[in-house]
């Protein structure tokens, strides 16, 4: 079957460096999506790998590693406005999206 | 219009009502999709549509009908609602099947209570 794991829930402190995993299993693999979502709105694209290794936007960053099904997704100099919910999401070989429930990332003071 | 626009935002409708989610885009993308939110789950596909004139269910199609008559606009219908459809409903739209340009634009939602 196809699955996405991460986990439910983080907590990291403002300025701080945050790293959020992902795991997948998909019927092929078209690439690697996360997208940002603030409680209340709309999900909005923060990046895209099919390849394995860094890309590097900003503050944020994320890795793929096709071969152990893993990526993550890092945030650096965290801000307050960073407080929202990280979904992962797997392309299969349809081009369909298979999601993750989702990391409520939590921003401290 | 700028970019993707659903409607209602909200709704809360009786059991066994018909029910009708406006989906509008003005980017001329080729693919829209409804996606189903709920507490804990991931986005679920409900149906999508790679073009106008087709359209394709996803992995919760039951309960729900889409059509696409043209590029822009993408209804999704409750033909008898039930409770367990009460959720927060997005539309999103990509440039081309699968979003393989690397982005999926979302509406903002419509928040839907099923009593």
């Amino acid at each position: 079957g196809q699955n996405i794991d991460q986990p439910t829930e983080m907590t990291a402190t403002e300025g701080a460096i945050v790293q959020i995993n992902c795991t997948y299993q998909t019927s092929g693999f078209n690439g690697l999506f996360w997208y940002q979502q603030h409680a209340g709105e709309a999900p909005t694209f923060l990046s895209y790998n099919v390849l394995d290794g860094l890309e590097e936007k900003g503050r944020f960053s994320s890795f793929l590693s096709r071969s152990k099904g893993y990526s993550y997704l890092l945030l650096k100099e965290l801000q307050m406005k960073d407080s929202a919910s990280y979904l992962c999401a797997g392309m299969d070989s349809n081009y369909q999206l298979i999601w993750g429930a989702g990391t409520k990332l939590i921003i401290k003071p | 219009i700028a970019g993707i626009t659903q409607a209602p935002t909200s709704q809360i409708l009786a059991a066994g009502r018909r029910m009708t989610l406006r989906c509008t885009q003005d980017m001329r993308h080729n693919a829209m999709y409804w996606y189903r939110q709920d507490l804990g789950l991931g986005l679920r596909l409900i149906h999508y549509s790679n073009t106008a004139g087709t359209t394709g269910k996803g992995e919760v199609p039951d309960g729900y009908s889409v059509s696409r008559a043209n590029t822009d606009d993408f209804p999704l219908t409750l033909a008898s609602a039930v409770p367990s459809q009460t959720s927060v409903y997005f539309c999103a739209s990509s440039g081309s099947p699968g979003g393989n340009t690397g982005e999926l634009f979302f509406g903002e939602g419509s928040r839907l209570t099923v009593l």
